[in-house]
């Protein structure tokens, strides 16, 4: 599965939208792209996924670029309680859920 | 629709021992993952399960195994524990395995293992 890049930390004001960047460059074409959120003792929580298209749920939106080497997480409206560790992952469909190191993102009042 | 329920949540035992923990995957999952979360190596792939068969294993050494029951009801199991295997161990179940859009995984709470 491809690496991926991500900053170890970014803050972000609460109500403010939080773009969160992920560099994934040798990214293969049938590869999707996760991101999950793991706040402080809990499990990780799936937040979004896509392949080529841009996607959006409930919860975020994701920005894939045209070439698939990176990726940006968009949370709307942070809120206190999406202080967490972002972690963005490259699947292969059948293969294995490698998580790195995140993005502690703090969301301050 | 209940979640992924780890039991224990808590466990302390003693170098050479063993462990076993368990998971009990959301209704109707078929696939199961195990990880294992440290503060210096993070979240760690172990194994996944679907329809009984292993189906991806991480790098970590025998001591470490796994199973899953006709019910997707999982298990792993550490031998000869060691202090460094110490942790947050995290199950993970998934609608079904290899196929999209299906590989959602959805986290239990896990089991906190502390070796003495």
């Amino acid at each position: 599965d491809a690496k991926t890049t991500q900053p170890p930390s970014m803050d972000c004001a609460e109500g403010r939208a939080a773009n969160l960047p992920c560099n994934h460059s040798t990214i293969s074409g049938n590869e999707y792209v996760y991101w999950y959120r793991q706040i402080h003792s809990q499990g990780p929580q799936y937040i979004i996924h896509g392949l080529k298209n841009n996607e959006t749920n409930e919860m975020a939106s994701l920005i894939i670029t045209e070439d698939r080497k990176s990726s940006t997480l968009i949370l709307p409206h942070a809120t206190l309680r999406d202080t967490a560790v972002y972690y963005c992952i490259v699947h292969l469909t059948g293969g294995k859920f490698q998580f790195g190191a995140g993005t502690q993102v703090v969301v301050t009042p | 629709k209940a979640g992924v329920t780890q039991t224990p949540r808590y466990l302390i035992k003693t170098r050479g021992q063993q462990v076993t923990l368990s998971c009990s995957p959301i209704s109707g999952h078929r696939s199961v993952s195990w990880y294992q979360q440290t503060p210096g190596q993070g979240l760690q792939f172990l194994f996944e399960y679907f329809s009984e068969t292993q189906r991806n294993k991480g790098n970590f050494p025998g001591r470490f195994s796994g199973r899953q029951f006709s019910n997707s009801r999982s298990e792993m199991n550490v031998s000869t524990l060691e202090l460094g295997d110490s942790a947050l161990y995290l199950c993970a179940s998934s609608l079904s395995f290899g196929t999209q859009p299906y590989n959602e995984q959805f986290f239990g709470p896990g089991t906190r293992l502390t070796v003495l």
